[in-house]
């Protein structure tokens, strides 16, 4: 079975500071991964997505993420963060798209509250 | 592209009565659509698996009788929560995933709808 952990529940960061988040999932098969975001009241939008190839990927807002498959890896990063940042992020992991595959396992959540 | 709606946002209602929730994919076809239930300060948590034409896939634990779900378009499902009572009280969030190749493994999100059950 599948499963993500997001061992951060909450990280505070000042303004304009670098801030990671951790997900690592396990899985016996190839995976696709996902890091989704919630702003309060909101649903969850997509930040950035591995399917294959590069395992850096990133997003149109300064984030990143590697896929790393050794560590069974997935932490988003962003050099300098913005108070519009703050919001919660979400770690997804999916093993395929069709019939009972493809259903998204998320982590718990981290929240990123960013102080001026 | 890839737009999820969801109405009502918010709904409050008394114990006893049903609540319909609508999910629509505004600018695609949506092969897939799945509901999740988020609690607070929680992650989410699928509550079933719908199919455009068949009868949706409910996750261990939910009631399908309790929880009515019809996807009856490529556009369209909606997600009936019978007789309710306050525990059912929560936040639902629908999301879609289109059918074309290169694009089947990512799921779309609709702004969800909080329910409040008196």
């Amino acid at each position: 079975a599948q499963s993500v952990t997001q061992l951060d529940s909450q990280v505070p960061v000042f303004e304009e500071a670098p801030v990671e988040l951790r997900c690592n999932y396990s899985s016996s098969v190839s995976v696709y991964l996902f890091w989704y975001v919630q702003y309060p009241n909101q649903g969850l939008q997509l930040l950035l997505k591995y399917l294959s190839g590069s395992t850096l990927v990133e997003s149109i807002n300064g984030f990143e993420a590697e896929f790393n498959k050794s560590q069974t890896s997935f932490h988003l990063r962003k050099p300098s963060v913005h108070i519009s940042d703050t919001a919660e992020y979400f770690c997804a992991v999916s093993d395929g798209y069709g019939g009972s595959q493809g259903n998204l396992i998320f982590g718990k959540g981290t929240k990123l509250s960013v102080k001026p | 592209g890839a737009v999820v709606s969801q109405h009502p946002s918010w709904v409050i209602c008394k114990s006893g009565t049903s609540v319909k929730i609508e999910c629509r994919s505004l600018d695609f076809q949506a092969t897939t659509m799945f509901w999740y239930r988020q609690f607070p300060k929680q992650s989410l948590m699928l509550m079933a698996t719908s199919n455009e034409g068949s009868k949706a896939t409910y996750e261990q634990g939910v009631e399908k009788d309790k929880f009515l779900i019809n996807h009856a378009s490529l556009t369209l499902s909606t997600l009936t929560v019978t007789s309710a009572h306050p525990e059912d009280s929560s936040f639902y969030i629908c999301s879609a995933r289109e059918g074309l190749a290169g694009n089947q493994e990512t799921q779309y999100f609709g702004p969800g709808t909080r329910l409040l059950v008196l």
